[in-house]
């Protein structure tokens, strides 16, 4: 069975500081990987995915990861940090032609960034 | 195009009553996905319906908990006798089929009281 760890629920940033997320994940076949943004009180809103192909993804508002199969890690970084990425975020994997696409969620992180 | 809708946004229910939860999923899609968010944890899968069918239900709880997807209409899922345990938010996402991204909606936020 998959299983993915966020290391970190609570991480603090300056406001353009380097933003990294760190996401590490189990599976017993090369899995589909996600980040998933959530605001307050809304639904996710995905930032990037990982299917196949090259290993660094980028995504929407600046984010990127990078799949290493050797690490089994998907960790989100983005250059500099602004306010409105404040938030919680979410890796997620799922089977690819599992029959059953549902995503595996981490506990997720809060990122902080502070003036 | 509408995204994904949920209603109600909050529910609040007493104890051993029955709660009902909409999914709307995007015009075109065909395939609904159930997750709970627990306080603190992050989102665990449900259910997985298409149209009229039930394809995996392997994270529903075996009692109180059922879900469809009509022909017509929006998916419900449904929680019977409403225990403490059950305040959560509960999403639904909806995709066009395998190997398409999954779209939230915004959540339906239940308490039970």
């Amino acid at each position: 069975a998959q299983s993915v760890t966020q290391l970190g629920s609570h991480v603090s940033v300056s406001e353009g500081a380097l933003v990294l997320l760190r996401c590490n994940y189990s599976s017993s076949v090369p899995p589909y990987l996600f980040w998933y943004v959530q605001y307050p009180n809304q639904g996710l809103q995905l930032l990037l995915k990982y299917t196949t192909g090259a290993t660094l993804v980028k995504g929407i508002n600046g984010f990127e990861a990078e799949f290493k199969k050797s690490e089994t890690s998907f960790h989100l970084t983005k250059p500099s940090a602004h306010m409105s990425d404040a938030a919680e975020y979410f890796c997620a994997v799922s089977l690819p032609q599992g029959g059953s696409e549902k995503l595996v969620f981490g506990k997720g992180t809060k990122l902080t960034v502070n003036p | 195009n509408a995204g994904v809708m949920q209603n109600p946004r909050h529910l609040v229910r007493r104890r051993g009553q029955e709660a009902r939860l909409r999914c709307s999923p995007m015009k075109g899609h065909s395939h609904v996905y159930w997750y709970r968010q627990l306080p603190e944890e992050g989102l665990k899968f449900m259910v997985y319906l298409q149209k009229e069918n039930i394809i995996d239900e392997s994270g529903m709880p075996k009692e109180r908990f059922s879900a469809e997807f009509p022909k017509e209409g929006p998916s419900i899922l449904r929680i019977q006798q409403v225990v403490r345990g059950d305040s959560a938010a509960y999403f639904c996402a909806s995709s066009q089929g395998l190997d398409n991204e999954q779209f939230f909606g915004p959540g339906t936020r239940l308490t039970v009281l």
